[in-house]
């Protein structure tokens, strides 16, 4: 089955820690995102990767990093600086073929928490 | 200014009637897209439909239907025959093609409840 899958679903940490988040996907897209969503509120972009090993910062950079080091992974760290860090996050990803609609498709999330 | 303004922050439909979800939209890239996604209490962002600035008819998918009016720039979602597994919030995004650097804007949401 094609798709983004995101691990793990539930995820607790302890202040100072920093804690990465995973995102992969098998769909051969191009672009990846990560969004965070507070509860009741609309999604904000944290990053975004066009193309492997490269990425843009989005509006909400501070306190986060990202790598693309391969297509199908980009995965999100929350650093200790990161000052709210309890949230769900939303990993999605894109095509950019010719034709194509630039649909985003979402993974499942990862709620994280910290303690 | 807000991109996305959806201003309905909650709406309630009877089961099997129809309900319509607003969107406004700013931007002055004449190439964008138009998407609504389903957000069930579950977490998961499901997409739902979408809408090409240049295409001539509104958009269908199933119950789904996209009223979209290019000079008042609005793109509403009209579901109809609603079910209670409709119970969910519902976000409209856009994506504009030549400026944003291809980044997608979502609005606040509308959390829909069906009444049985």
């Amino acid at each position: 089955d094609g798709g983004i899958t995101q691990s793990p679903k539930y995820l607790f940490r302890k202040e100072g820690q920093n804690v990465t988040l995973s995102c992969e996907q098998n769909l051969n897209h191009d672009a990846m995102y990560w969004y965070r969503q507070d509860p009741g509120q609309g999604l904000r972009l944290i990053y975004y990767s066009q193309i492997v090993n490269d990425f843009q910062k989005g509006d909400i950079a501070e306190g986060y990093s990202v790598s693309r080091e391969k297509k199908e992974s980009f995965p999100l760290t929350v650093t200790s600086a990161q000052k709210n860090p309890t949230a769900f996050y939303l990993c999605a990803s894109t095509s950019h073929e010719a034709g194509s609609t630039d649909t985003q498709y979402f993974g499942p999330g990862t709620r994280l928490t910290v303690l | 200014a807000q991109k996305i303004t959806q201003t309905q922050p909650g709406m309630f439909v009877q089961e099997k009637e129809a309900v319509t979800l607003d969107c406004t939209y700013d931007t002055s890239d004449p190439s964008y897209g138009l998407f609504w996604y389903k957000q069930p209490s579950s977490g998961e962002m499901i997409f739902l439909i979408y809408q090409g600035s240049y295409d001539q008819q509104n958009a269908t998918e199933g119950r789904y239907s996209l009223n979209f009016q290019k000079a008042r720039k609005s793109a509403n979602l009209v579901i109809s025959a609603s079910q209670l597994g409709d119970s969910a919030m519902y976000f409209c995004a856009m994506r504009e093609i030549n400026t944003n650097a291809g980044k997608s804007t979502f609005g606040d949401g509308t959390t829909l409840t069906v009444k049985p």
